[in-house]
């Protein structure tokens, strides 16, 4: 069964404070690995698709990586905007299903 | 480009009651995926559609189903509405027959609340 573990569930920074939030997975056969951002009461926001270990996107702030068996989600120099959950999501390669199955998130807050 | 909308925003049932929500995926999108959202057990899978067809469903009792229209509108329904069935329920819609394109996108959801 295809599972993601993401750490830390929460984690509080200073504006400016870069760090890393984790994502592991097992997934029998990696079709892709997503992350979004999701705000209270709102649905979650897709930021990145990865599809093989070594590949590495960027978005502002954000740039997210992947390995055989975790991604990162890099955050430089954040502002009190990025805070937010970030959600990571495996898509595996069995019966062309889109299924994605989520970790339970990292929450984020930046403080200014 | 509209994206995925999703109504009613909010719904207040009572147990035993059943409801229907509605999903509009992005235009040219075939594709529709539900997920239950709770803050215990996160987002779970639901079911997926495809050109009118169920292609995958999660572990979720019978009282849940769907149907999607030929149009790619996708219903969920839910009978005899339990208290745990309170959640946000999502819908997302991707652009599938390209293997790298297969971006989902979500709507903003609606929260049910069951008394």
């Amino acid at each position: 069964e295809d599972q993601v573990t993401q750490s830390p569930e929460a984690l509080r920074l200073q504006e400016g404070e870069s760090s890393s939030l984790n994502c592991s997975y097992t997934v029998s056969g990696l079709r892709g690995l997503f992350w979004y951002r999701q705000d209270p009461g709102k649905g979650p926001e897709f930021l990145f698709t990865l599809y093989s270990a070594g590949e590495e996107k960027e978005k502002e702030r954000l740039k997210a990586t992947l390995t055989k068996k975790e991604s990162f989600l890099h955050i430089t120099a954040p502002k009190p905007e990025d805070s937010a959950t970030y959600l990571c999501a495996v898509q595996g390669t069995q019966g062309g299903s889109e299924k994605l199955v989520f970790g339970k998130g990292t929450k984020l807050t930046v403080n200014p | 480009k509209a994206g995925v909308t999703q109504t009613p925003r909010y719904l207040i049932k009572t147990r035993g009651q059943q409801v229907t929500l509605s999903c509009s995926p992005i235009s040219g999108h075939r594709s529709v995926s539900w997920y239950q959202q709770t803050p215990g057990q996160g987002l779970q899978f639901l079911f997926e559609y495809f050109s009118e067809t169920q292609r995958n469903k999660g572990n979720f009792p019978g009282r849940f189903s769907g149907r999607q229209f030929s149009n790619s509108r996708s219903e969920m329904n839910v009978s005899t509405l339990e208290l745990g069935d309170s959640a946000l329920y999502l819908c997302a819609s991707s652009s599938w027959g390209s293997l790298r394109y297969n971006e989902q996108f979500f709507g903003p959801g609606t929260r049910l609340t069951v008394l």
